[in-house]
């Protein structure tokens, strides 16, 4: 079964900076199958990415995604106040998959 | 504006049973797969259960199956969750999501805000 692993486990930038979350897959996935969600807490995860590079309806550019095969990245090219928050990577393969997620705090 | 709706959450004890449902509005809910995702107290997301369009297939994770049942009804818009047997490593908000398809990858476009399960004697 794929795993997925996300890294850092916990990235603390400053506003204005520029944030990259790494998802890996234990095994090679097609490079169209890797979602990026944000979820900030109290709330539900909202979708980001899909395809591993579309963006989803309303999201902001400054967010991108990109890779294949196994590594994935989810850049946020320069961080607002309520970008803060944790994101998960989800692939399809069997069934569904989630990475552990990573968390972006305010430095 | 698309809108998913959780309800009947609660406290169980071991062992018991609970039924969920979901209000979907806002969308052509017949058109759609959907999904049950589940999130336990401080934890991370994990995938419980997909039903196709008209219901006619069903997957479940491992931990869930025999116990759980995912279920809709097209002409109410309404998306259900039958767990029975339920564990202490059940609690989580369940969320409802509605799932679409890229090709071969299944992923979910919109969340409900989800209802809060707790298993505990």
């Amino acid at each position: 079964e794929i795993v997925l692993t996300q890294s850092p486990g916990t990235l603390s930038l400053s506003p204005g900076e520029r944030a990259t979350l790494s998802c890996r897959a234990s095994q090679s996935v097609s490079s169209s199958y890797l979602a990026w969600y944000q979820q900030k807490p109290g709330q539900a995860p909202r979708l980001l990415i899909y395809g591993a590079s579309s963006r989803a309806t309303g999201i902001p550019d400054r967010f991108s995604g990109s890779g294949s095969g196994t590594d994935f990245t989810l850049t946020i090219s320069r961080l607002e106040p309520e970008d803060f928050a944790v994101y998960y990577c989800q692939q399809y393969g069997s069934s569904v998959l989630f990475g552990g997620g990573t968390k972006v705090e305010i430095k | 504006e698309v809108q998913l709706v959780e309800s009947g959450g609660g406290l169980v004890q071991p062992g018991g049973s609970l039924r969920l449902s979901c209000a979907a509005s806002g969308f052509t809910f017949s058109n759609y797969w959907m999904s049950w995702v589940r999130q336990a107290p401080g934890k991370g997301l994990e995938w419980v259960a997909n039903i196709k369009e008209d219901g006619s297939e069903k997957y479940y994770v491992d931990s869930v199956k025999g116990r759980f049942t995912i279920s809709r009804d097209n002409a109410k818009n309404s998306l259900y969750l039958q767990m029975n047997g339920l564990r202490a490593g059940d609690t989580a908000v369940y969320y409802c999501a509605r799932g679409r398809w890229l090709q071969y990858f299944y992923y979910f476009d919109y969340w409900g805000q989800g209802t809060l399960v707790t298993v505990s004697s």
